[in-house]
């Protein structure tokens, strides 16, 4: 079992551009949340989705962003027209089902550098 | 709100002795679940251990352990003999549903 992938690892835009970050959930698992950590901070939850629907995107910004988890493939999470305030760690992490005592799993996460 | 506090940005300890990491959190619900996660220089989140609110039985992982007081809404861990490996940072995080808040953390450092 490979773990919650995410990719890439580091990821370099200028201000402007479009960051993509992909994440593949454990095997099994169809529950994804995305957060994202400043540094010396912990981790701000953004979204959660389950296969093809968002159930809480209450911590992603309102422009900009978007995430989604299609019925086929990874969860992206997109960031359009970056700028420095976007750089940060963005991790990925899924669970097998929602609440209770399952526990996430977490990606290694992206980072996110805007220059 | 549920918000989790970590009171110790750094906290420092001797190789082989013993280390306890604080957090408190605030939250009205009853039922609820706790976790410890670290997340060493490779940025992995691991997870250490975690507590289910409605037992009252502490959480014993190995060398990790948890002091879980519901009343006080306090949630400790302590490490116990100390190894050069558990130098990282600590995140305390509280769960409900799909929700999961975490604390700023706790950097962890271990003298040889």
């Amino acid at each position: 079992n490979a773990g919650v992938m995410q990719n890439p690892r580091h990821l370099v835009r200028r201000r402007g551009q479009e960051a993509r970050l992909r994440c593949s959930p454990m095997k099994g698992h169809s529950h994804v949340y995305w957060y994202r950590q400043l540094p010396e901070e912990g981790l701000k939850f953004m979204v959660y989705l389950q296969k093809e629907n968002i159930i809480d995107e209450s911590g992603m910004p309102k422009e900009r962003f978007s995430a989604e988890f299609p019925k086929e493939g990874p969860s992206i999470l997109r960031i359009q027209q970056v700028v420095r305030g976007d750089s940060a760690a963005y991790f990925c992490a899924s669970s097998h089902g929602q609440g209770g005592n399952y526990g996430y799993t977490f990606g290694s996460g992206t980072r996110l550098t805007v220059v | 709100a549920q918000t989790v506090t970590q009171s110790q940005p750094e906290m420092s300890v001797q190789e082989a002795e013993t280390v306890t990491l604080s957090c408190t959190y605030d939250t009205s619900e009853s039922d609820y679940y706790l976790f410890w996660y670290k997340q060493p220089p490779s940025r992995q989140m691991i997870l250490v251990i975690r507590q289910e609110a409605y037992k009252q039985q502490n959480a014993t992982e190995n060398r990790f352990s948890v002091n879980f007081q519901k009343a006080a809404k306090s949630f400790s861990l302590k490490i116990s003999d100390s190894q050069l490996g558990d130098a990282a940072m600590y995140f305390c995080a509280y769960r409900i549903n799909n929700d999961m808040r975490f604390g700023a953390g706790t950097r962890l450092t271990v003298k040889p």
